[in-house]
């Protein structure tokens, strides 16, 4: 069965520090990942996605992923975080079958919070 | 790009009554859409899937009865939270899928509704 895990629940980051959330999956096949942002009270916004290709994924509002199959990995990156950054960040797989194009399992979410 | 609407943005109600929450696609047409549900401070759990013209199908430990799915239209999904009670107090957010297009860009969310049950 596939699953998602965010190990860390909670991360402070000091504003322009670096940022790195984890996410690793678990899926039989190869995985359709994704990174979401979730502002609070306010729907999902996708940061960046992963099929395949190039593993090193750029995303919107500086993001990058790296997506690393011996690991089971897809983290997520920012060099140099901006107060705006605070936010919930959930990691996803999505169905790779085609019929289940569109169905994710979520992780559990990381939330930001960052300092001045 | 894809644009689904979901209304209301955040519904407040007395328990026993019923609430409907909409999804409708602007400009495409969704043969599929998905129904999470968020609790506070926790992830999203995926509901139900909802297929235009049939029945939607449930995931597992979700009640049927109690969260009705209507997709009778290739741009509306419906969700209707049935004897509301304070225990469905929740986020709930809607996916859809494009008709084509396949998993690189055939999907989006909409803005969720909040609703709490008093």
């Amino acid at each position: 069965a596939q699953s998602v895990t965010q190990p860390d629940i909670h991360i402070t980051v000091s504003e322009g520090a670096s940022l790195e959330l984890r996410c690793n999956y678990s899926y039989g096949a190869t995985p359709y990942l994704f990174w979401y942002v979730q502002s609070p009270g306010q729907g999902l916004q996708l940061l960046l996605k992963y099929f395949s290709g190039d593993t090193l994924v750029q995303g919107i509002k500086g993001f990058e992923a790296e997506f690393k199959r011996s690991q089971s990995s897809f983290n997520l990156r920012k060099p140099s975080v901006h107060w705006s950054d605070a936010a919930e960040y959930f990691c996803a797989v999505g169905a790779s079958a085609t019929d289940s194009w569109g169905k994710f399992q979520f992780g559990a979410g990381t939330q930001v919070v960052v300092t001045p | 790009g894809a644009v689904v609407s979901q209304h209301p943005s955040w519904v407040i109600c007395k328990s026993g009554t019923s609430v409907k929450i909409e999804c409708r696609s602007l400009d495409f047409q969704a043969t599929t859409m998905f129904w999470y549900r968020q609790f506070p401070k926790q992830s999203l759990m995926l509901m139900a899937t909802s297929n235009e013209g049939s029945k939607a199908t449930y995931e597992q430990g979700v009640e049927k009865d109690k969260f009705l799915i209507n997709h009778a239209s290739l741009t509306l999904s419906t969700l209707t939270v049935t004897s509301a009670h304070p225990e469905d107090s929740s986020f709930y957010i809607c996916s859809a899928r494009l008709a084509f297009g396949g998993p690189n860009y055939g999907y989006t969310f909409g803005s969720g509704t909040r609703l709490t049950v008093v």
